[in-house]
């Protein structure tokens, strides 16, 4: 997801479906990218990772896709629960260098 | 378990106080930063230190300053406080050396500048 304005972009998704979380990147030097959840009042935490040479890598119920061709990045979490509800943002990287450039964020809501 | 730590989790201040955030990590992490945290803006770098005494300006330094004089500490400093600088202020840590290096994140101070 990318921002639109001061509006953050939202995906309603029922308990117990999947999720599909977007996100176009920018830099093409880029080749470490991040996906970080934040939960409501509190800060950013660590999902999961993948570096450019591969382009999908699974963690538990969740798993990272890397396009390098069209720079996009999804995370897809498998039967979404309450606690998944949060803002995710992904991050790109270029190994070297120690700055991490962060989107704009999208807020997955859970219809119960 | 690892942790990052910030000072306050809410402040109010007011137009031209001089504001201290502090940020303290338990990992022996090399780098620090500082974000800033705004509502469809995502995270926006101000300040990073790579090192002791050293500090490099992020993508919206202006009005900011920083200080690292020991290696778990990293202060954010507004030196006279503004309406426009009242926002959620996220400090992280990570290691350095090459490769990837995950940042952890502190939970948050909500400034407001009245």
């Amino acid at each position: 997801g990318e921002s639109v304005g001061l509006h953050l972009p939202t995906l309603s998704v029922q308990e117990g479906d999947n999720s599909i979380i977007n996100c176009a990147y920018s830099n093409s030097a880029s080749d470490y990218f991040i996906w970080y959840k934040q939960e409501s009042g509190k800060g950013p935490q660590f999902i999961i990772d993948i570096r450019s040479n591969m382009d999908k890598r699974q963690g538990q119920r969740v798993t990272v896709l890397l396009n390098k061709t069209v720079k996009h990045l999804s995370l897809q979490i498998a039967a979404t629960q309450p606690g998944d509800s949060a803002v995710y943002f992904c991050a790109e990287k270029v190994s070297s260098a120690s700055k991490i450039i962060f989107g704009s964020g999208t807020r997955l809501s859970i219809r119960p | 378990d690892v942790k990052v730590t910030q000072s306050s989790r809410y402040l109010v201040k007011r137009t031209g106080e001089k504001v201290f955030l502090e940020c303290v990590q338990d990992m022996d992490h090399e780098n620090m930063f500082w974000y800033r945290q705004d509502p469809g803006l995502g995270l926006r770098l101000i300040y990073f230190s790579y090192d002791v005494k050293m500090k490099e300006k992020g993508d919206i330094p202006e009005g900011y300053s920083v200080s690292r004089e020991k290696k778990e500490r990293f202060s954010l400093i507004l030196e006279s406080a503004s309406t426009n600088q009242t926002s959620m202020y996220l400090c992280a840590s990570s290691s350095a050396g090459l490769g990837v290096n995950e940042q952890f994140f502190g939970p948050g101070t909500r400034l407001t500048v009245l």
